[in-house]
């Protein structure tokens, strides 16, 4: 069965600094990746997401980029984190075009 | 564009009545609708979807979800709620790779 992980699961960061979240899914190949911050415990914002090795493509432009060097990690980073990138981020993975599956999520606060 | 409405934000519900979570959708096309739960400092977990077919789409946990194109509708049902049952859903609409999640509806069960 599909598996997918993230960490860390919670990180307290200063302001200017910068970021690595880790994603990775097992039990898969090939699968779709996804990055959303969630703010506030509502809803879902859909950062990136990744259709195949070194294929990014962004939804909104932001102080995060997105990188995918193996076909099941998908990695967020900031070269110096915002107040304002503080949130809960969900990475997901999906088999095509089916239905999305999520990680655990990490916590970021930015201090 | 797709979109997805969620129109409540909270919803409460005495244990062992029956719950409704509401959800309308706007896409050109036939829909890919899904059901997620959410419960505190988690992921979204998967509950159900709906393709094609029949319009009553079972799901995990005991929900359940009835596909209307006419009120373009997808509303998540419970015949008897639990008190656990009580947390974070989103409704999704997905045409290919491109999701859309409503802004969410936190449902709170009362023993």
């Amino acid at each position: 069965s599909q598996t997918i992980h993230q960490w860390p699961a919670t990180l307290v960061q200063p302001v200017g600094s910068p970021l690595s979240l880790e994603c990775t899914v097992e039990g898969t190949s090939n699968p779709n990746l996804y990055w959303y911050r969630q703010a506030a415990g509502r809803g879902l914002q859909l950062l990136f997401y990744s259709v195949g090795i070194g294929q990014i493509s962004s939804e909104v432009p932001q102080n995060l980029s997105a990188s995918r060097p193996q076909d099941r990690q998908f990695i967020l980073s900031s070269k110096k984190l915002l107040l304002s990138d503080s949130g809960f981020y969900l990475c997901a993975w999906s088999p095509l075009t089916d239905t999305q599956y999520f990680g655990p999520g990490t916590r970021l606060t930015v201090l | 564009a797709q979109s997805v409405a969620q129109p409540e934000d909270q919803v409460n519900v005495a244990e062992g009545n029956p719950l409704t979570v509401k959800c309308t959708y706007s896409v050109s096309g036939n829909p890919y609708l899904f059901w997620y739960v959410q419960y505190p400092n988690r992921g979204l977990q998967f509950l159900l979807k709906y393709i094609t077919g029949d319009n009553l789409v079972k799901g995990s946990y005991g929900f359940e979800a009835e596909f209307n194109k006419s009120q373009t509708s997808f509303h998540l049902k419970k015949p008897s709620a639990l008190v656990s049952d009580s947390a974070l859903y989103f409704c999704a609409v997905s045409r290919g790779r491109d999701m859309r999640f409503g802004a969410g509806t936190r449902l709170t069960v009362k023993p």
